[in-house]
């Protein structure tokens, strides 16, 4: 069956530091990938997706890009601050016949400290 | 504003209490779900409506009974609760024509067994 797997968190950094999560995926069609957010006493918000390979998906100074080729889906800012504290979920979607399937990776809950 | 509306934000039960969980959503969406999330656990997936129909019970004990009525109003009734229910429970809902679309989630309702 599909699958995504993340880094294990939690990731701590100093404000204006760079950020990577890493995704990696496994499955059998053509998914669909997501990254998104949950701040405290929230649900999930979607930070960004991508549909196809090679394609970008960014949104607030973060980027993902679909790679084919390694499964990978890996999230990025160039300089993170505190307000980014949260925890990032990657997920993929795909089709069958009942409908659209969602698998999530576990979160990695990431501190940003000023 | 999400689109996704739950209520209520917090339930505090004992275990022989009877309680309805409710989802709203003002997308135009014809799926919807329930998740289950728990303190250091990944997201699980409960049960899945499309188009008002059941097409997924993740093995849910029969204390959560879903109800939904229409493609914009999901129910989780609980009866008989235990302790380790206790969790955060998230509503999302999707347009399921192909594979593209992300879910949106609600703000989830924090539900304690006493």
């Amino acid at each position: 069956g599909n699958s995504v797997t993340q880094m294990e968190g939690p990731v701590t950094l100093s404000e204006e530091a760079f950020l990577t999560i890493n995704c990696t995926y496994t499955a059998t069609g053509y998914p669909s990938l997501f990254w998104y957010v949950q701040y405290p006493g929230e649900g999930l918000q979607l930070l960004l997706k991508a549909t196809k390979a090679d394609d970008k998906g960014s949104n607030k100074g973060f980027e993902a890009t679909y790679r084919k080729e390694t499964t990978s889906f890996h999230l990025e800012k160039g300089s993170v601050q505190v307000s980014d504290s949260a925890v990032y979920f990657c997920a993929l979607s795909d089709q069958d016949n009942y409908g659209q399937n969602f698998v999530f990776g576990p979160g990695t809950r990431l501190s940003v400290l000023p | 504003e999400t689109g996704v509306t739950q209520t209520p934000r917090h339930l505090v039960m004992g275990m022989t209490n009877k309680k309805s969980l409710k989802c709203e959503q003002h997308l135009g969406h014809n799926a919807m779900y329930w998740y289950k999330q728990s303190a250091k656990k990944p997201l699980e997936l409960m049960f899945v409506y499309n188009f008002k129909e059941q097409t997924e019970n993740n093995s849910v004990p029969s204390r959560f009974s879903p109800e939904c009525p229409n493609s914009s109003h999901l129910f989780l009734h609980l009866h008989t609760l235990q302790p380790e229910d206790s969790a955060l429970y998230l509503c999302a809902s999707s347009q399921t024509q192909g594979n593209r679309q992300p879910q949106h989630f609600g703000d989830g309702t924090r539900l304690s067994i006493l």
